[in-house]
């Protein structure tokens, strides 16, 4: 499976942008990006996902760069519920579409 | 709508004992897949089914089985215990178990093994 990496960790402001960066070098071209997020004690929960051109939805954005090789998960003004763990996943194509999870980035929300 | 539903929400054994945790899915998903999530670590996949049908599993031992039912709901069962199996199960829903499929994640059955 091809891997990503993210940041340990960031702060954030409430009310302010949050850009959650992802490398992902070795991603192929039937790779979907795809973003979850797990809240504490709770289980991942969907944010959002891509293959090539950025996306929309009411929760987030995704910016996909030109290549592929990263990608950053935007969320337009945090709240304090958005404090979570975010994981960047390459989901490939085919009959078992498992999620590969790693580590994640943990976002901090400053009231 | 009800989302996926785990049973029990908490479980405590012995080394060595065996375990059966269970999932509903999402009504009208057909496939589930089950992870298992140690502290501080993401979530790793264990298996999926679809359609009754094992579809994939994950670096597990064989101690480690599952199987789904004609409602779409499915059985983890993991034998021989052992302390490392401590972690939280989390089962996921979604309409076929493809790549374009949202997973829906259940609250989880968190399993202590003492």
């Amino acid at each position: 499976d091809a891997k990503t990496t993210q940041p340990n960790s960031m702060e954030s402001n409430e009310e302010e942008p949050v850009h959650l960066p992802c490398n992902h070098s070795t991603i192929s071209g039937t790779d979907y990006i795809h973003w979850y997020r797990q809240l504490p004690s709770q289980g991942p929960e969907y944010v959002i996902h891509g293959l090539t051109s950025n996306v929309n939805n009411r929760m987030a954005s995704l910016a996909i760069a030109e290549d592929r090789k990263s990608s950053t998960l935007i969320l337009h003004r945090a709240t304090l519920r958005d404090a979570a763990v975010y994981y960047c996943i390459l989901r490939g194509a085919g009959a078992n579409s498992k999620l590969t999870f790693g580590k994640g980035i943990t976002l901090s929300v400053r009231p | 709508d009800a989302g996926v539903t785990q049973s029990p929400t908490h479980l405590i054994k012995t080394r060595g004992q065996h375990v059966t945790l269970r999932c509903s899915p999402i009504s009208g998903h057909k496939s589930v897949s089950w992870y298992q999530q140690v502290l501080g670590q993401g979530p790793q996949f264990i298996f999926q089914y679809y359609e009754k049908e094992e579809r994939g599993r994950g670096n597990f031992p064989d101690r480690f089985s599952a199987r789904q039912f004609p409602n779409y709901s499915s059985e983890l069962n993991v034998n021989a215990l052992l302390l490392g199996d401590s972690a939280l199960y989390l089962c996921a829903s979604s309409l076929a178990g493809r790549v374009v499929d949202t997973q829906y994640f259940g609250p989880g059955t968190r399993l202590t093994v003492l």
